[in-house]
């Protein structure tokens, strides 16, 4: 089976723009979930998504994002953009979600100037 | 409140030197507890569960409730161990993860 896959793996963006981040599953699973990757914080979650339904959401300003369409495959949107947002972020897959094993794509890496 | 601490940011080890990556966890409920890794070059990925009680790598970890902490350990480290571990938990039907902040094992030969 194909791996959890990240589009783009880079990104350049300045301040107040917004930036789209894509994210397709491993197939057959249904859950994606989101995280926000920094040195100094770890992995912070950001939102995850079932069925097209957002199930659960971290402590992230509303400038954050996402859905997700009947294929599983999964958008995260940031809006206006900080320099703070500067990040690695992460997708994850799981069958259904819960405790299951996260299966993580490879990033992408998001820089703000 | 939910939390995962892993108190050492990087860890320092001799080959053949056994190893402790501390993880603690404050939950209310009974969580899943998870190590993960992240070689060089490689994307995060999972090491092992405490519900499988498996040893993998030569890697074990026991969740012990009382003292609330699945510490991550290794009789014998390699240098093949050095990368970023992370301790996360689940918890049923929360549908998100909590990770620790990580640990940065670094093997000298």
């Amino acid at each position: 089976k194909a791996g959890v896959t990240q589009t783009p793996r880079y990104l350049i963006k300045t301040r107040g723009q917004q930036v789209t981040l894509s994210c397709s599953p491993i197939s057959g699973h249904r859950s994606v979930s989101w995280y926000q990757q920094t040195p100094g914080q770890g992995l912070q979650f950001l939102f995850e998504y079932f069925s097209e339904t957002q199930r659960n959401k971290g402590n992230f300003p509303g400038r954050f994002s996402g859905r997700q369409f009947s294929n599983s495959r999964s958008e995260m949107n940031v809006s206006t953009l900080e320099l703070g947002d500067s990040a690695l972020y992460l997708c994850a897959s799981q069958p259904s979600g819960g405790d299951s094993p996260l299966h993580f794509g490879n990033g992408t890496r998001l820089t703000v100037t | 409140a939910q939390r995962v601490t892993q108190p050492e940011k990087l860890l320092s080890v001799f080959k053949g030197a056994p190893v402790e990556l501390k993880c603690n966890y404050s939950y209310s409920g009974s969580p899943e507890l998870f190590w993960y890794v992240q070689y060089s070059r490689q994307r995060l990925q999972l090491l092992l569960r405490h519900i499988s009680r498996e040893s993998i790598k030569g890697f074990t970890a026991d969740l012990n409730k009382g003292e609330t902490s699945f510490h991550l350990k290794k009789p014998f480290a390699q240098e093949e161990d050095s990368a970023m571990y992370y301790c996360a938990l689940s918890g049923l039907e929360t549908y998100k993860y909590i990770f620790g902040t990580g640990t940065r094992l670094k093997g000298l030969a």
